[in-house]
């Protein structure tokens, strides 16, 4: 079955860098599209990137836009996200989830890992 | 960017009950529009995909409906296991992908 889940939350200063990774299991980590969510509550659930399964052609929202970097190691069956310039607002739980097949169809979310940003 | 909005922002119901939830668009998304269940301290978890399209292993109660800017997710008959807060979202207009702020379900 797919498993994905997510390590290397924690509490980090502001100004500060994260680097998130997500495990696949139970799919061909190669042929899907990865996003990566992050939840609060006070803003919900918010996107914040995509990458294809081709690993090129990445789309970020524009709250991390020039921030944040997404990026996949398919030979490791590995999803990662790369958090610089941390801000306190960047405070939230963070999923990463698998595509169905690069259209949106967010079909399974591992269970999140926690980053506060806090000084 | 394509902004979700969700009525009620609660539902108080007892099990057997009918649960209507809706979801509207601030423009059209077509019926590319998306439901997921999540309980407390779990992961979303994809229900309705595509408007109408349950998804698999999702159970037959659970129905979706809408298209262009008015979207409904029914559950017919209201099981203990389904309390939950609800979120749409959309992928017609993206990047961003857009979620709405949910639909808290609680069964008395």
């Amino acid at each position: 079955q797919v498993q994905l889940v997510e390590s290397g939350g924690g509490v980090v200063q502001p100004g500060k860098s994260l680097r998130l990774s997500c495990a696949a299991s139970g799919f061909t980590f190669s042929d899907y599209g990865m996003h990566w969510v992050r939840q609060t509550p006070g803003k919900g659930l918010e996107w914040l990137a995509v990458i294809r399964n081709e690993g090129r052609h990445k789309y970020y929202a524009d709250s991390v836009k020039g921030r944040f970097t997404i990026s996949r190691d398919d030979s490791h069956n590995a999803l990662f996200l790369q958090m610089d310039t941390l801000r306190p607002e960047d405070t939230a739980v963070y999923f990463c989830a698998k595509d169905a097949g690069m259209k949106g169809i967010l079909d399974y979310w591992g269970q999140g890992t926690l980053v506060t940003v806090s000084s | 960017e394509i902004v979700l909005t969700q009525s009620p922002a609660t539902l108080s119901l007892s099990p057997g009950d009918r649960a209507t939830l809706s979801c509207r668009a601030s423009q059209s998304v077509s019926t590319y529009l998306a439901w997921f269940q999540q309980r407390p301290g779990q992961a979303p978890r994809l229900l309705i995909f595509d408007a109408s399209n349950r998804a698999p292993g999702i159970p037959a109660r659970f129905s979706g409906s809408g298209s262009g800017t008015d979207f409904t997710l029914t559950i017919s008959s209201l099981e203990p296991e389904d309390s939950a807060v609800y979120f749409c979202q959309q992928r017609s207009n993206w990047p961003p992908f857009t979620f709405g702020p949910g639909t808290k379900v609680e069964l008395k």
